[in-house]
Formats: structure tokens, sequence, C-alpha cells
């Protein structure tokens, strides 16, 4: 059974803090994605990766970096939290990119709230 | 900039029943559509795909209309059942435009027994 897993279901920082989401994928994919979710806006992408080592900005990358040192963990890093970053984080890996989008999997998300 | 909305935030339905849900979508350029279910507490799932040079597609329960002259993806579901209560999103791709997702805001589907 293919899976996702994201480090935390619920996280709860304060604005400053350095935080850290972490998402493993045990399907060998080369392609991994760090959406947010917010009511009435849909899933936006943050950042992306092809491969280990490389990282493409998505749509709203400022506040964000990344890193993925490991093909199968990609990891979403909040230098300094800030309460408009309250949001809810999805994870998703893909074979490639002339891959099958069925074969694009979802974490089951992080809820992160910045006080 | 392109965009991808829904006309109706929420649907309530009765069980057995048959249910659609409605997308408009700008990018008369784009070349692939996704549906996606999310439960709560969960991240979407893949439901059904169409290209753009489809205008129907049908999966197991599922159909998925396309109608590239007013830019509109419908999903339908028949005989709607408890479980198919949740917010399901479309989503399109212009592989002209790096081949990235961009979503809808989502439908939440109420299937009342």
């Amino acid at each position: 059974d293919v899976k996702v897993t994201q480090s935390s279901r619920y996280l709860v920082k304060r604005t400053g803090e350095k935080v850290f989401l972490e998402c493993v994928q045990d399907m060998d994919h080369e392609n991994m994605f760090w959406y947010r979710q917010d009511p009435g806006l849909g899933l936006r992408l943050i950042y992306f990766s092809y491969d280990v080592k490389m990282k493409e900005k998505g749509d709203i990358p400022e506040g964000y970096s990344v890193s993925r040192e490991k093909k199968e963990r990609f990891s979403l890093i909040l230098e300094s939290a800030s309460t408009n970053q309250t949001s809810m984080y999805l994870c998703a890996s893909r074979s490639g990119l002339a891959g099958r989008w069925d074969e694009q999997f979802f974490g089951p998300g992080t809820r992160l709230t910045v006080l | 900039g392109e965009s991808v909305g829904l006309h109706l935030p929420t649907l309530s339905v009765q069980e057995g029943d048959n249910s659609i849900i409605n997308c408009a979508y700008s990018n008369s350029a784009s070349d692939y559509f996704i549906w996606y279910k999310q439960e709560s507490g969960k991240g979407p799932q893949f439901i059904i795909d169409i290209r753009s040079n489809m205008d129907k597609r049908q999966g197991q329960r599922v159909t998925v209309l396309l109608n590239k002259t007013v830019k509109h993806l419908s999903l339908q579901i028949a005989a709607t059942q408890p479980g198919d209560s949740a917010v399901y999103f479309c989503a399109e791709i212009s592989y002209n435009q790096g081949g990235k997702l961009i979503f809808g805001q989502g439908t939440e589907l109420s299937v009342k027994p």
C-alpha cells in the first residue's frame, strides 16, 4: 500500500519560531510537493522538487524553504513562523513528470497553528 | 491570472440520489483535468481524470463531463452514498505552463441518509 506520511497531524508554534514539517514517501518517487490549503483559496503550491537536492519555487514560496537530502524525504521549513502561515500543509509525491496523475498521492496533512 | 473555481461551495443530497458537482476553469489551453475527493482529516485522493480532447469519461459510479466551449467541468456521482460525503476539488493542468496543478476551491458534498 503506497504511503505518504507527514511527521505531525497537528502543530502549534509561536510567532518567530523555526518550524520543520517533514514528509516521507515509500514509493521511490522522484517528484515531491508541498501545498498549503486554506478555506476559499484551495490548494496552493509552495515548493516542489524533481529529484534529490533539487528544488523549485511554486506559487507562494515567500516565507518558506525546503530541503531534499534524500529521495524519500522532503522537508518544509518556516524560518520564522508568522500568524499568516497558520494553515493546513499537504505533502504529495508523484513518480515523474511523465508519470500518471492518478499516481500522485497526498499525505494526510499537518494543521499548523501559529500563535 | 488563470484560475479554477467551483460554482457551489456546498451541496446536500439524499442518499441514493445522483450528485452533480460543477467547476469552471479559465485557461482554455489546459490539457488535462482531475477530480479529487478529500475526506475529513485526509489528504486529497484522485477520483477520475479527463484529457482536453475528450468530452466524457466514466469510472465506477462517477462520470466527468468536459465542455470546452464554456470551459466547464462537472463530476457526476451516481447513487450517492454516505461514504461519498467529502470535499471535491477540480484541478487543471497546462503543460505549457510547467505542468503544475491549479486547484479549485472545493465543494463540500453532504449525503443525508
